[in-house]
């Protein structure tokens, strides 16, 4: 069965300072991976996505992920944290197992960025 | 440009009414469409989704309804709320396969059942 986890409920980092929030992945094929972003009272916003070929994969405002096969993690990551980079963080996998039509979300990390 | 509206963006019902959240998606064709439940700000909750109109899988067996009478319009419905459909609830879409598209969700409905 396909599965996301994200190990860590929060991540606090001092702003400026390099940010990673951990996504690690269960898939049976070729994994089709995702990160969202949530600020509060809104609706999820896509930020990057991994289909194939380079690792490392660049998204919006800054967000980097990086795909690790042997390590099934796809963590999100950027080198200088923003005050305005505070909220709840998606991972998600695609469910091709069922053709493809459901996405499986990850439990969300809160992201705290202190001044 | 496509966009999605859901409303009303808040709700305080009663416990017994009934319920209706609309959502629409505008500058796309056959997208697929989704509704989310969201509890205490954390994780989602797949409650539906449709490939077509009038295709509903239900996900998780409970008090609520879908129906997608026209192809971008989907409607969560309940003929009476319980305490515990209480939630924020998210509409989404995604365009057809490849299966590595996004999806790209409304605002949101703040539903409080009282």
């Amino acid at each position: 069965a396909q599965s996301v986890a994200q190990p860590e409920d929060q991540v606090n980092v001092a702003e400026g300072n390099p940010l990673t929030v951990k996504c690690t992945y269960s898939v049976s094929g070729n994994p089709y991976l995702f990160w969202y972003v949530q600020y509060p009272n809104r609706g999820l916003q896509f930020l990057l996505k991994y289909i194939t070929g380079d690792n490392l994969v660049k998204g919006s405002y800054g967000f980097e992920a990086e795909f690790n096969k042997s390590q099934t993690s796809f963590h999100l990551k950027k080198p200088s944290a923003l005050v305005s980079d505070s909220a709840l963080y998606f991972c998600a996998v695609r469910d091709v197992s069922t053709g493809g039509f459901k996405t499986i979300f990850g439990a969300g990390t809160r992201l705290f960025v202190k001044a | 440009s496509q966009t999605i509206h859901q409303w009303p963006a808040t709700l305080v019902q009663p416990v017994g009414s009934p319920l209706s959240l609309e959502c629409t998606v505008e500058g796309t064709s056959n997208p697929n469409l989704y509704w989310y439940r969201q509890a205490a700000g954390r994780g989602l909750q797949l409650l539906f989704y449709s490939v077509g109109i009038g295709q509903i899988s239900s996900e998780v067996p409970q008090n609520l309804s879908a129906s997608r009478p026209q192809d971008r319009q989907f409607i969560l419905s309940s003929k009476k709320l319980l305490l515990s459909d209480s939630g924020f609830y998210l509409c989404a879409w995604s365009p057809p396969p490849p299966l590595h598209n996004e999806q790209f969700f409304g605002p949101g409905t703040r539903l409080t059942v009282l």
